[in-house]
């Protein structure tokens, strides 16, 4: 397999202050990393694919000025949740696949957010 | 995009029992994955399986590309086997699209 390792596992941050998330391919390059989030009870959902080296693309729905990413290197992406609001409460969690290689993904262990 | 569809929703199991989950997808596929979510978030992969038959352990799946749908069979299910399992598709799009998922209970 590949591993994925994404940080922090666990954040509680005040409303209005902006949290970032660090996503990691640990044993492979990925050129394209992907970002979900999923809410309480529901499946997830994918909010932006994260670009190494270019801008993101964003899902309808999603405000990329709400939610910045920066995709710096081949190992690394973040997402940072800008003036976070209590209802960005929820699980983020990244993905990426080898690359070149297969079309299988691997996902972090996700970072449950509370704003409070 | 791609559809995805899973049932059933919710499985309530005996320990010891088989089961069987389903995902239907409403165009062809590059990629399929089952994965099990477990307590704490983190998305297990159980199968990279876009055609074809796998086995692991007490685990396999089988996909029917033509007929756009796969299977994950459990075997002698065991209370740690509870969790949500998750489909996942991607079609001409790079990226998964994930079905709602099925939440499976395993009673001692």
């Amino acid at each position: 397999g590949a591993v994925v390792s994404q940080h922090p596992s666990r954040v509680i941050c005040k409303s209005g202050t902006s949290v970032k998330i660090e996503c990691r391919s640990l044993d492979f390059q990925a050129t394209t990393m992907f970002w979900y989030r999923q809410f309480p009870k529901q499946s997830l959902m994918l909010m932006a694919t994260s670009n190494e080296g270019s801008k993101a693309t964003y899902e309808q729905g999603v405000e990329k000025d709400k939610f910045l990413i920066n995709h710096a290197s081949l190992t690394l992406s973040t997402l940072t949740v800008t003036s976070a609001h209590p209802e960005d409460s929820s699980f983020y969690i990244c993905s990426a696949r080898k690359n070149p290689g297969t079309e299988e993904a691997f996902f972090g262990q996700g970072t449950r957010l509370t704003v409070v | 995009g791609i559809q995805v569809e899973q049932s059933p929703p919710d499985l309530i199991l005996q320990e010891g029992a088989n089961s069987t989950l389903r995902c239907n997808f409403s165009d062809s596929v590059n990629n399929l994955q089952w994965f099990h979510q477990n307590p704490w978030g983190q998305l297990i992969n159980l199968f990279y399986i876009p055609s074809g038959t796998k086995q692991n352990g007490r685990l396999s799946a089988t996909t029917v590309a033509t007929e756009r749908y796969s299977l994950l069979y459990i075997s002698s299910s065991q209370t740690t086997d509870s969790g949500v399992y998750f489909c996942a598709c991607t079609g001409s799009a790079r990226q998964l699209t994930f079905g709602s998922g099925t939440q499976l209970t395993v009673l001692p």
